[in-house]
This record gives C-alpha cells, structure tokens and sequence, in this order.
C-alpha cells in the first residue's frame, strides 16, 4: 500500500495563478482532510470530506474549493493564489476520524 | 487563550533522560486527544491516543486531566531517535486542533 500520497511535492506560483493539489489515499478511508502548516502556528484544517461526494468547511477554508469526487482521492484547488497561502499543504485520511494517516505534503511558494 | 497550547522548547535532555511534556486544551467538552510526532520536513504520525485512564506503550506514557485540562506525555530512556517535535492535537469545533509542537532534542 502506498497509504496516502500527494502530488505535487514542490510548486511555486505567481500571484493571480490557479492550480490544483491532488492528494490519494488507497486504504479505502472514509474520511479526509486537508490542513496548512505555517511557522509557528500548529496545523490549520481548511476543508475536509466524510464521504464520496461531500465536503465541509474547516477553520480556514477562505481562498480554496475541494473536491472529492471518488473515495479515494480529495483535491484542493486554489483559484488565485495570494502570497499569504504560501505554506506546507498535508493531506491526511482516517478510517473513522480518529487516527489520522498523513500524506508527506506540498510545499507551496506564492510570489 | 489559544485553543491548544504547548511550550515550543526546544526540550534539550541527554540520552537515558526522562522527559515530559503538557499541553493544555481550553474546551472543556473536548472528548478525543492525541499524540503525534513529525519529524524535521516529514509528516505527523500518530504516537498514541489518551484515554481518560491514561495509557502506556513502551517508553511512552500519556495522562489526560480533565479537571485541569491538559494532556501529558512522558518518554522514558530517551533515544537519539525521539528527538522530534510532538504535537498535541484535541477535537475542537473545527475537527482537530493541533498544538504548535514541542521540540525534543535527545543527546548523546
């Protein structure tokens, strides 16, 4: 298995660009989440998903939209990235929200 | 007061050295808590869940105190390999919330 992955590693953007953080769970999960990592502040839940099909809003959902049209995977799409949404995305998924199963991230740089 | 507080550190101990850790958590009707550690770049993983009896996992003990709100974590016969950041994470009204971390450096 090879858990939860994500894609891509490593992106840098302009102001104003678009692009979409693919994340992949293959353990069969229910549950899944994405989260922001930022110095000195702990990691942030910016939307999550219990299910095919559905979505909800965490603590800073505010300049991204997700997706999760199969089970198995949950995007995060950027609209206009800003530089304040540079960061260190972790996608994480957990059989029934307790233990959670992180991907190894995305390092974002917004200029 | 932060949802989720822990003290950064760094927690600098030698090798062998017992070492604890507390967190404090401000929402009273939290009812689940954890323990995770990332590593320098890496990923959190799970270290352990509390319970209200409090649990144990080789060299790893962890304590929930509801009536003051904070959950510990003691490590025993430290390792090179605990030195990490250890995160203390509680449900919250978004989901989970994360401390900032505690920084371990184990030395030799």
């Amino acid at each position: 298995n090879a858990g939860v992955t994500q894609t891509p590693k490593f992106r840098v953007l302009k102001t104003g660009q678009s692009m979409t953080l693919l994340c992949a769970q293959d353990m069969n999960h229910e549950y899944m989440y994405w989260y922001r990592q930022d110095p000195g502040m702990g990691l942030r839940l910016i939307h999550y998903s219990v299910g095919e099909g559905t979505t909800a809003k965490g603590e800073v959902p505010d300049g991204y939209n997700v997706s999760r049209l199969k089970k198995q995977n949950f995007l995060l799409g950027l609209e206009s990235a800003a530089p304040s949404q540079t960061s260190v995305y972790f996608c994480a998924s957990s059989p029934d929200d307790n233990e959670q199963f992180f991907g190894p991230g995305t390092r974002l740089t917004v200029l | 007061r932060k949802e989720v507080e822990q003290d950064p550190g760094p927690f600098n101990v030698p090798e062998g050295a017992t070492v604890a850790f507390n967190c404090t958590y401000s929402n009273s009707a939290s009812q689940s808590f954890f323990w995770y550690r990332q590593d320098c770049r890496k990923e959190p993983k799970l270290l352990m869940s509390v319970y209200s009896s409090g649990n144990e996992d080789g060299r790893f003990t962890a304590q929930l105190n509801r009536a003051s709100q904070y959950i510990s974590l003691l490590i025993r016969d430290s390792k090179l390999s605990d030195s990490a950041t250890y995160l203390c994470v509680v449900n919250g009204p978004y989901k989970y919330i994360f401390g900032t971390g505690t920084r371990l450096k184990v030395l030799a």
